[in-house]
């Protein structure tokens, strides 16, 4: 398997523009997670999908970040209007049967953002 | 959700074993102790998982006391390579909360 595959790898924008991250989960992994990832604050988890649903939002910084899960081996997270405290690195993981610590969670390579 | 605390940074040396310490006193019964590794401009990957006692892998080895309030994450022989950041995490079927880690810094 070619692990979970995101894109694009890096992204620069200007402030008040849409953005949209992509990314392809593990085949077969039910569970689907996104991160951010700065020095300040660490590597936070936004949203997770179940089996293509929603779970848990409480991550999403706000109502400028959105999440959707169309099908198993998609997913996208939509900033808009991005501003240049969004600058980060976006993670989305996937892990096999579910959220907890013993769920071993694979990674992607990130999505690098800068909003200039 | 168990909080855990680890340093936030260790230096070493190449060809010397690096022991990280995570403590974690309010862990539940069915917890499990879990530790992820992050290489720069990487995502974080799985290392090494525990429940009690000890357990080694081609990685790491996972050391755990009998109360499991803590857990020491022990790499042999380090080299430049383990340069990382090393996440200590533990819960089991609750979402997991990442934190800062401890940042590795291995010096030739």
């Amino acid at each position: 398997d070619a692990g979970v595959i995101q894109s694009p790898r890096h992204e620069v924008t200007e402030m008040g523009q849409e953005v949209t991250l992509r990314c392809k989960p593990i085949s077969g992994h039910d569970y689907l997670f996104w991160y951010r990832q700065t020095m300040m604050r660490g590597l936070e988890l936004l949203i997770y999908f179940n089996n293509n649903v929603p779970i848990d939002d409480s991550g999403m910084p706000e109502d400028r970040f959105s999440a959707k899960m169309p099908n198993a081996s998609f997913s996208t997270l939509k900033i808009q209007p991005s501003e240049p405290r969004d600058s980060a690195v976006y993670f989305c993981a996937s892990s096999l049967l579910g959220r907890g610590a013993q769920e071993t969670q694979y990674f992607g390579p990130g999505t690098r953002l800068l909003v200039l | 959700l168990a909080k855990t605390t680890q340093p936030i940074s260790m230096d070493s040396y190449e060809g010397q074993e690096v022991n990280i310490t995570c403590s974690h006193n309010n862990i539940a019964t069915n917890d499990y102790i879990t530790w992820y590794q992050q290489f720069p401009s990487q995502g974080p990957r799985f290392i090494i998982q525990g429940y009690k006692t000890k357990v080694t892998n081609e990685v790491a080895s996972l050391f755990i006391p009998a109360d499991r309030k803590s857990s020491t994450l022990s790499l042999p022989r380090v080299s430049l390579s383990d340069t990382a950041v090393y996440y200590c995490l533990v819960g089991d079927d609750d979402k997991i909360i990442f934190g800062k880690g401890t940042r590795l810094h291995i010096l030739p």
